[in-house]
């Protein structure tokens, strides 16, 4: 079966601090996908990474960065120097079926403060 | 590019009364999935579409939920009788094709309330 666990339900930081977002997921396939999406209060899930389970490189976007471990099935999500405007849910998603079904963690409310 | 298109934004019904939500995907998308998002909770994939053919439905309470794509392109989603537990936003996302691992597009949902 898979499975995606977000154990941090909220997290409430101060602008500017760094913040990171856990997530572990379950699959007994070789071949899967791992999202993170963004959902602001207009509700539109926002796209933000993928990775795929053969490429364990860590990603940096911008104040955005991304740890994969294969080792431990998480995949962490990074938000350095944090703005208000990254308030929101974020969810991360897992792809490991042939017809592309995302399965969603419980999503993680991330509250940014001035 | 437009995105995904969903209509309408909010609808309030009575229990037992039916509903119809109305998606067009992104030009071009082959897949198109309906994903129910209750409060707190991530979404949940309802049913799948590749073209106008289902891929995946093994969540859809079909006692109650329909959907349909005629033509491959928009798709509306359907619930007769609608039951408190059925409060939810529902999520369009459409993507190029259905293999594994596509980025899916969504729409900002239409959020339902059943009284």
């Amino acid at each position: 079966a898979q499975k995606v666990t977000q154990a941090q339900t909220e997290i409430s930081v101060v602008e500017k601090e760094d913040v990171t977002l856990d997530c572990v997921y379950e699959t007994r396939d070789t071949t899967y996908y791992l999202f993170w999406y963004k959902q602001p209060p207009s509700g539109e899930l926002v796209f933000l990474i993928r990775r795929n389970s053969f490429d364990e490189q860590n990603e940096i976007s911008g104040r955005y960065s991304w740890n994969f471990q294969k080792s431990t099935s998480s995949f962490n999500f990074t938000i350095t120097a944090s703005q208000v405007v990254d308030s929101a849910v974020y969810f991360c998603a897992l792809s490991s079926s042939n017809t592309g079904k995302l399965i969603f963690g419980q999503g993680t409310t991330l509250q940014v403060k001035p | 590019e437009a995105g995904v298109a969903q209509s309408p934004r909010y609808k309030i019904i009575e229990k037992r009364q039916s509903v119809a939500f109305w998606c067009n995907p992104i030009s071009g998308h082959a897949t198109l999935y309906w994903y129910q998002q209750i409060l707190g909770q991530g979404p949940k994939l309802l049913i799948q579409f590749q073209n106008n053919g289902v891929v995946d439905d093994s969540q859809l309470p079909k006692d109650r939920f329909s959907a349909e794509r005629l033509k491959g392109v928009d798709s509306t989603l359907k619930i007769q009788p609608a039951k408190l537990e059925d409060s939810a936003v529902y999520l369009c996302a459409s993507s190029l094709a259905s293999q594994i691992g596509p980025e899916a597009f969504f729409g900002q949902g239409t959020r339902l309330t059943v009284v």
